[in-house]
């Protein structure tokens, strides 16, 4: 069971607002480290969709948002189209077990 | 073009031992601190080691620690794992990544896969 727990799935429709939550500790999201999240397709190396809770890397859609708030943070994806489905992974650091990710969400576009 | 090509996996017998290498092309190597993120069949992924832009700092998940070797030869732009006393539950795609000390992991290579089995 990971540190940083996240729903193992969720699914929306095209066109529809999805949201995955990733919920920590104080000895992590709490303690203001920050939150990354990656998109991993069926197959493929994980790629970097958020870093520093918000911010996009060149290239990553708009509908594409993170936020950050308390012990929580929540990854957002508006206009879901079927390339979006993936598995998607938060990721900070905690003070005691270094490196953290979450348990990982498989978006299923239905 | 920024690249990470690992290479060094297969199959091992429990107890064995078997070094990965990362190789880096496309940004200046030797300012980034590198990381091994593995991922075992079916599973999400599990950070299990960083190390430093010069090689003088290292840190290592609880599960490999004691076993396992994180080291760099910048002069190579290659990034190494020495994994001994290997054991079933390190069974993985072991994924190097570039990325700051708290994560933030923007480069990662395509993995190698490590079977550890009898």
């Amino acid at each position: 069971q990971s540190v940083l727990t996240q729903p193992p799935s969720v699914s929306g429709a095209p066109g529809q607002r999805v949201t995955i939550s990733c919920t920590g500790s104080s000895s992590n999201i709490g303690a203001g480290y920050d939150v990354h999240w990656y998109q991993q397709l069926p197959g493929t190396a994980p790629k970097l969709l958020i870093y520093g809770n918000s911010n996009r890397p060149s290239g990553v859609p708009d509908r594409f948002s993170g936020s950050k708030s308390g012990t929580s943070a929540s990854l957002a994806i508006t206009g879901l189209q079927a390339e979006d489905e993936a598995d998607y992974y938060c990721q900070s650091y905690d003070s005691s077990l270094s490196g953290l990710f979450g348990g990982g969400t498989k978006l299923t576009v239905l | 073009e920024v690249q990470l090509v690992e290479s060094g996996g297969g199959l091992v017998q429990p107890g064995g031992s078997l070094r990965l290498s990362c190789a880096a092309s496309g940004f200046t190597f030797s300012s980034y601190w590198m990381h091994w993120v593995r991922q075992a069949p079916g599973k999400g992924l599990v950070w299990v080691s960083r190390i430093n832009s010069d090689g003088s700092s290292t840190s290592y998940a609880d599960s490999v620690k004691g076993r396992f070797t994180i080291s760099r030869d910048n002069a190579k732009n290659t990034l190494y794992l020495q994994m001994n006393s290997l054991r079933a539950e390190d069974t993985a795609v072991y994924y190097c990544a570039r990325g700051g000390f708290y994560g933030d992991y923007e480069v990662w290579g395509q993995g190698t896969l490590v079977t550890v089995s009898s």
